[in-house]
C-alpha cells in the first residue's frame, strides 16, 4: 500500500495562477482532508470530505476550493494564488471520523511569488 | 474541542525515558485525548489515543490523570529519530468530520 500519495511534491507558482493538488489514498478511507502548515506552526484544517461527492469548510477555507469526485482522490484547488498562501500542504484521510487514526501525505511546499 | 497546553520545547537524553505532559482542563466526558507527532518536514504520524484509561501500544504510553485534566505520553526508551514535534489533541470522536485542531506542539529533543 503506498498510504497517502500527494502530487506535486514542490511548486512554485506566480501571484494570480492557479493550481491543483492532488491527494490521493488507497486505504478505502471515507474520510479526507487538506491542511497548511505555516513556518514554526501548528497544522491548520483547510477542507476536509466525509464521502464521495461531499465537501466542507474547515478553519481556513479561504482562497481553496476542493472536490472529491473519487473516493480515493481529494483535490486541492487554488484559483488565483496570492504570496500568503505560500506554505506546506497535507492531505491526510481516515476510515471515519470516529476513533481512528489520520494517515498523513508527506505534503507539497508551494512557494507564491 | 477542548484547548491543550504544552511545553514548547524539552531535552531527553538517549535511551532515557520521554515524558511529554498535556493540560487539558476543560476537557468534556466525551472527548479523547490524542497524540501525533511531526519528525521535521514530513507528515504527522499518529502515535496514541485515549478516553480515561490508560493505553499502551508499541511507540508508546499514554496516561490519563483520573480527573481527565491532564495526560502523559510516555516514550519509553528515547531515540534520536524520536527528535519531533509530539502534539496532544483533545477531540469528540463524532465531531464535525473528524477535524484534529493542532496547537504549537511540545518539540522534543534527543539527545546522544
Amino acid at each position: 500500500n503506498a498510504g497517502v500519495t500527494q502530487t506535486p511534491k514542490f511548486r512554485v507558482l506566480k501571484t494570480g495562477q492557479s493550481m491543483t493538488l492532488l491527494c490521493a489514498q488507497d486505504m478505502n478511507h471515507e474520510y479526507m482532508y487538506w491542511y497548511r502548515q505555516d513556518p514554526g506552526m501548528g497544522l491548520r484544517l483547510i477542507h476536509y470530505s466525509v464521502g464521495e461527492g461531499t465537501t466542507a469548510k474547515g478553519e481556513v477555507p479561504d482562497g481553496y476550493n476542493v472536490s472529491r469526485l473519487k473516493k480515493q482522490n481529494f483535490l486541492l484547488g487554488l484559483e488565483s494564488a496570492a504570496p500568503s498562501q505560500t506554505s506546506v500542504y497535507f492531505c491526510a484521510s481516515s476510515r471515519t471520523s470516529g476513533y481512528n487514526e489520520q494517515f498523513f501525505g508527506p505534503g507539497t511546499r508551494l512557494t507564491v511569488l | 474541542d477542548a484547548k491543550t497546553t504544552q511545553p514548547t520545547s524539552m531535552d531527553c537524553a538517549e535511551g532515557r525515558a520521554a515524558n511529554l505532559p498535556c493540560n487539558h482542563s476543560t476537557i468534556s466526558g466525551n472527548e479523547y485525548v490524542y497524540w501525533y507527532r511531526q519528525i521535521h518536514s514530513q507528515g504527522p504520524q499518529y502515535i496514541i489515543h485515549g478516553l480515561k484509561n490508560n493505553e499502551t501500544n508499541e511507540m508508546a504510553s499514554l496516561i490519563i490523570t483520573e480527573d481527565r485534566k491532564s495526560s502523559t505520553l510516555i516514550l519509553p526508551h528515547a531515540t534520536l529519530r524520536d527528535t519531533a514535534v509530539y502534539y496532544c489533541i483533545v477531540r469528540v470522536a463524532r465531531n464535525q468530520g473528524g477535524k484534529l485542531i493542532f496547537g504549537q506542539g511540545t518539540e522534543l529533543s534527543v539527545k546522544p
